[in-house]
C-alpha cells in the first residue's frame, strides 16, 4: 500500500498573498491531480500531471500555478488569495495503465482572512 | 452545465434501512463510474465502481445499479449502519480521456441514525 501526504493540513492566509500547498505520494504513481472542494459544489479539477515535469490545466486553473519537479511530489500555488475564500484542496494520484482508481490525500483546508 | 448530477443532496435513514443515492450524467462517452465515500476531515476513498458494460455491481452491503439507456445509476446501501454516515460522490470518466480525468457530482450527505 501507499499513502498521500498533504502539507500543511490547515493554511490561513491574507488577501493577495501567494500560498503554496504540497503533496507527496509513495505509490510510485505517474499521474497526480489537484482538486478544489467547496461545500455544495463537489470536487473540481485545478491541475493534473501525467509524469514528472508535465502540467495540464483542469477546469479551474485560473488563479493557480502548479509544479511537478519529482514523480513523487506535486505542488499547487494560489497566486493571489481571495478575501474570505474558504475551501479544501485535495491531492490525488493514479497509476497509468492500470486501474482507474484515484487515491486521495487528506486535504489542506484554506481560510483567507 | 453540470455533467454529473446527484440527488438527494442529503439523506437521513434509520439503522437497518436501505439508503438509495441517485446519479445521472450527460456525456454518453462516459464508461467508468466510481463512487467515493468521504468522512469529515478526510479525503474521498473509492467505495465501489462499475463500467458501462455491466448493469449491476455488488460489494457487500453496497450495490450499484446502472441504466445505460437512461444515463442513470444508483448506489444502494442495505442494512445501513451509523458508520456509513458520510458524503458519497458519484464520478464518471470517458475512455482514453487525457489524464483519465474524473468528473464528480456535488455529493450526497448520508446520515444513519441508530
Amino acid at each position: 500500500g501507499g499513502i498521500i501526504t498533504q502539507t500543511p493540513k490547515f493554511l490561513i492566509g491574507q488577501e493577495g498573498q501567494k500560498l503554496t500547498l504540497k503533496c507527496q505520494q509513495n505509490f510510485n504513481h505517474d499521474t497526480m491531480y489537484w482538486y478544489r472542494q467547496d461545500s455544495g459544489k463537489g470536487l473540481r479539477l485545478i491541475y493534473y500531471s501525467i509524469t514528472e515535469n508535465d502540467l495540464q490545466k483542469g477546469d479551474l486553473s485560473e488563479g493557480y500555478d502548479a509544479s511537478r519537479e519529482k514523480k513523487s511530489s506535486f505542488s499547487l500555488t494560489v497566486t493571489s488569495a481571495q478575501k474570505n475564500e474558504m475551501a479544501v484542496f485535495l491531492c490525488a494520484s493514479r497509476s497509468t495503465g492500470g486501474a482507474d482508481t484515484q487515491y486521495f490525500g487528506p486535504g489542506t483546508r484554506l481560510l483567507v482572512l | 452545465q453540470q455533467q454529473v448530477r446527484q440527488s438527494p443532496q442529503s439523506l437521513t435513514v434509520w439503522e437497518g434501512e436501505t439508503a438509495i443515492l441517485n446519479c445521472s450524467y450527460e456525456d454518453s462517452t462516459f464508461n467508468y463510474f466510481p463512487w467515493y465515500q468521504q468522512f469529515p476531515g478526510e479525503g474521498p476513498a473509492l467505495l465501489i465502481s462499475i463500467r458501462s458494460v455491466s448493469d449491476k455491481k455488488e460489494d457487500g452491503r453496497f450495490t450499484i445499479f446502472f441504466n445505460k439507456r437512461e444515463k442513470k445509476l444508483s448506489l444502494h446501501i442495505t442494512d445501513s449502519q451509523p458508520g456509513d454516515s458520510a458524503t458519497y460522490f458519484c464520478a464518471a470518466s470517458a475512455p482514453n480521456s487525457a489524464g483519465n480525468k474524473l468528473t464528480f457530482g456535488i455529493g450526497t450527505r448520508v446520515l444513519v441514525r441508530p
